[in-house]
């Protein structure tokens, strides 16, 4: 069966340190990933989806980048955090039309 | 461009009260809709899929509706409980059903 692996769960990041999200996925290959991005009541913002290793599309110029090193693999980083990337991030993975999300990444930027 | 629409963006009804979320989209070629729940701090989980041939599916208390030729999607909670607390979004999928279109979602509050 296919799983979701997102860590950590929890992240308190000073101002300006930098960030890495890992996303990884078990029992599918080539499935497109998408990083999102949900501030405190509000809906989901799509950060970026790739559909293969080395592809990244991104939906909204900011603070952060993404990379896909396999094809199971998606990182979320940021070189210098802003006080304004704090929210729930979330990563998914969609084969054939369905998509399964991660438990998300709560990080509060201080 | 392909998009989704929610509305409401956020509802507040008294448990045991019904309620109706509805999702408009705009994607090309059409594959299916999933309609999910998100608990606060948690990912969403499907709660329905809808086809370009069904027109209603039922999950329990949720009841999906499809109107492919408006492009018009609803889900129906019926006999609201507390647990129903949650965001709901409405995902479309396109072509061969390998790209999707989130909304962004309804906030839901159930209360006393």
């Amino acid at each position: 069966s296919q799983t979701i692996h997102q860590w950590p769960a929890t992240l308190v990041q000073p101002v300006g340190s930098p960030l890495s999200l890992e996303c990884t996925v078990e029992g599918t290959s080539n499935p497109n990933l998408y990083w999102y991005r949900q501030a405190a009541g509000r809906g989901l913002q799509l950060l970026f989806y790739s559909v293969g290793i080395g592809q990244i599309s991104s939906e909204v110029p900011q603070n952060l980048s993404a990379s896909r090193p396999q094809d199971r693999q998606f990182i979320l980083s940021s070189k210098k955090l802003l006080l304004s990337d704090s929210g729930f991030y979330l990563c998914a993975w969609s084969v054939w039309g369905e998509a399964f999300f991660g438990q998300g990444t709560r990080l509060t930027v201080v | 461009k392909n998009q989704v629409e929610q509305s409401p963006q956020s509802l507040i009804i008294l448990e045991g009260k019904n309620c109706t979320l509805q999702c408009n989209y705009t994607v090309s070629p059409f594959s299916n809709l999933r309609w999910y729940k998100q608990d606060t701090g948690r990912g969403p989980v499907s709660l329905t899929i809808m086809t370009f041939s069904e027109n209603t599916k039922s999950n329990g208390r949720y009841t999906a509706t499809l109107d492919a030729d408006t492009k018009q999607s609803s889900l129906h909670i019926t006999a609201s409980q507390l647990s129903d607390s949650a965001s709901y979004i409405c995902v479309v999928s396109a072509g061969g059903g390998n790209k999707l279109t989130f909304g962004t979602g309804t906030q839901l509050k159930v209360e006393l």
